[in-house]
Order: structure tokens, then C-alpha cells, then sequence
């Protein structure tokens, strides 16, 4: 049974442009959530996905969307990228209740 | 602000000891809790989990306990092993775990002493 899946492992872009990210959920998970781990902190809550629609989202501004496809997997979608997005990107998987998120390995952005 | 945080950045322990690292949260109405490991290079990983009606849960050779009155989380790792060094995240939420995003603590680093 495979877990949580991302891709790329790592990335890395100039200042300006558009990045998108994907995951791929545990099987049978319905739900997933991106969150980005800046360096030496703990990851911050993006947005999730449920149903094919944003469910709910943290602090993140506009640029920074996603979707939701019919397998349950994710895409993250970045535009206009800051030198501040360099981070560690994580997707969570999870039944929408009440069971643990489980996370993937992360995709590794770095903006030039 | 962050509604998690965490007393001590680094924790150095030696190997065989128990460990104990403890977490403050600041959101009354939170429900579940859940302390995850992350080695270098990878994503969190799930260690146990407890919802705010109880106090104590048990694993293997882990302990969380909860104490509500004053807003405090930790996990006791028993018999520490060298696998065992990584940064330990607590993190809480209010819809009982799958639902809605994860608040997440900046993070205690483990080092086992040999």
C-alpha cells in the first residue's frame, strides 16, 4: 500500500515565475492538505481538499492555489514566486473524520 | 500568533533515558492533538494522537499526555534509541483530525547522547 506521494522531490525557480506541485493521497484517503515548512519551523496549513473543492484554507494569499482531481489527487499551484517561498512543500492525506493526517515526503522549492 | 508552541528547542538525552518533551497551546477549543517525528529530509511522520477527552494515551514506548486546565501537551518517550533523534512537531486542531488544517509547534530537536 503506498503512501503519500509528491512530486517533483526538488524544484527550483527564479523569482516571477509559476510552479505547480503534486500528490498523490494514501489509498482510500479523500482528503488532502498542502502546507509549507520554511526552514527550522514547523509546517503552516495552506489549504485542503475535499470533494474536489477548497474546503478550508490558512493564511496564504491568492497566489497560491491548488485542485482537486476525481482520484483524490492534489496539485498546489504557485504564481508569481517570492524568494520567501523557498520552503519545504507537504501534502497530507486523510479520511475528511476523524482519522490522523499522514504526510508525504515533501517537495524541496527553491526561488532564485 | 501560533496557537502551538514548544518549551525547548533541543533536547539532548542519553541513550536508555526517557524522554520528555512538552508542548503549551494557547486554543481552548482545540480537540485533538497529535505528536509527529520528522527525520532530515522527510515529511512528518505520525507517532500517537489524543483527543480532549482524555488525558493519557499509550503506545509503543510512547506516552502523550493532556492536561486542559492549563493548556499543556507532552510526549514521553520511553528507553531512548539512537532511531529515535529527530525534531518532534505537536500539533492540534479542532475537528477531531482528518478535517481542517493542522497547527503546527516550531519543533523540539532530539539528540540521543551515546
Amino acid at each position: 500500500d503506498a503512501g503519500v506521494t509528491q512530486s517533483p522531490t526538488h524544484l527550483i525557480k527564479t523569482r516571477g515565475q509559476q510552479v505547480t506541485l503534486r500528490c498523490s493521497p494514501k489509498s482510500g484517503h479523500d482528503t488532502v492538505s498542502w502546507y509549507q515548512q520554511a526552514l527550522g519551523q514547523g509546517p503552516q496549513f495552506i489549504f485542503q481538499y475535499y470533494e474536489e473543492e477548497e474546503r478550508q484554507r490558512g493564511n496564504f494569499p491568492d497566489r497560491f492555489s491548488g485542485h482537486q482531481f476525481p482520484n483524490y489527487s492534489s496539485e498546489l499551484n504557485v504564481n508569481a514566486l517570492l524568494l520567501g517561498d523557498s520552503a519545504l512543500y507537504l501534502c497530507a492525506s486523510s479520511y475528511l473524520l476523524p482519522h490522523e493526517q499522514f504526510f508525504g515526503p515533501g517537495t524541496r522549492l527553491t526561488v532564485l | 500568533g501560533e496557537s502551538v508552541g514548544l518549551h525547548l528547542p533541543t533536547l539532548s538525552v542519553q541513550e536508555g533515558d526517557n524522554s520528555i518533551i512538552n508542548c503549551a497551546y494557547s486554543n481552548s477549543a482545540s480537540d485533538y492533538f497529535i505528536w509527529y517525528k520528522q527525520e532530515s529530509g522527510k515529511g512528518p511522520q505520525f507517532i500517537i494522537d489524543i483527543r480532549s477527552n482524555m488525558d493519557k494515551r499509550q503506545g509503543q514506548r510512547v506516552t502523550v499526555l493532556l492536561n486542559k486546565t492549563v493548556k499543556h501537551l507532552s510526549l514521553q518517550i520511553a528507553a531512548t534509541q539512537p532511531g529515535d533523534s529527530a525534531v518532534y512537531f505537536c500539533a492540534e486542531n479542532m475537528s477531531g483530525g482528518g478535517a481542517d488544517g493542522l497547527t503546527f509547534g516550531k519543533g523540539t530537536h532530539l539528540i540521543i547522547q551515546p
